[in-house]
């Protein structure tokens, strides 16, 4: 059982370029979300999405799209990436409610 | 919309010290709360979460909460730390998703007090 996936761990990308960020549970849960991790800023919601076929924005929702076509899988895009992306990407999945959250590990993405 | 203040960007204590960090919240329901660690260069690890019931709830790592409704409070404590205990600590407010059916939740989070231990 591995949980949540998160791939790559580490990526550099140049500005102006694509690139699709990749997370995935085998837990069978409905509630998958990206959060963004900044120094001094916690973690900051970008996308969530409670079944598949269903996406919502969340706090910071500009430069990113996502699309959940299974309950599997939940990638987060970045269609031109800009420095500002820079920054460490966490997926996180949960069910039922008292269960809490399960983190995947972080992709640590740097935009130059 | 709901919220979570750490009031303390860093906090350092000597080993063996007591340690108390601070989580004030803002929802207009019923919260559920929690409380996450993060090693350097790591994910993050749930401590202890409270739904409901007894307000004083125990987690791992020896670390305890204690829900104040009346001060919109969570405070994390510890009543002697380790050196290991050196990290960054998030407390988050969890809400219930509209029409989830499965009774799904979003963490919102704070931005996280980061512990030193001087030995």
């Amino acid at each position: 059982n591995a949980g949540v996936t998160q791939t790559p761990k580490f990526h550099i990308l140049k500005t102006g370029q694509s690139m699709t960020l990749q997370c995935a549970q085998d837990m069978n849960h409905g509630y998958l979300s990206w959060y963004r991790q900044d120094p001094g800023m916690g973690l900051r919601r970008i996308h969530y999405s409670v079944a598949a076929g269903i996406t919502d924005k969340g706090e910071v929702p500009d430069g990113y799209n996502v699309s959940r076509s299974n309950t599997e899988d939940f990638p987060l895009r970045l269609e031109s990436a800009a420095p500002s992306q820079t920054s460490v990407y966490f997926c996180a999945s949960s069910y039922p409610v008292r269960s809490g959250y399960t983190f995947g590990s972080g992709t640590r993405l740097t935009v130059v | 919309a709901q919220s979570v203040t750490q009031p303390d960007i860093h906090i350092t204590v000597s080993e063996g010290a007591s340690l108390e960090l601070r989580c004030n919240y803002s929802y207009g329901a019923t919260p559920y709360l929690f409380w996450y660690v993060q090693s350097p260069g790591q994910g993050l690890q749930l401590l202890l979460k409270y739904f409901s019931g007894d307000t004083l709830v125990q987690g791992i790592k020896g670390f305890e909460a204690e829900f104040k409704r009346s001060q919109s409070s969570f405070n994390l404590r510890k009543p002697s730390v380790h050196w290991s205990d050196a990290a960054e600590y998030f407390c988050a407010v969890g809400a219930l998703v509209a029409y989830s059916g499965a009774g799904s939740y979003q963490l919102t989070f704070g931005k996280g007090t980061k512990l030193s231990v001087i030995p």
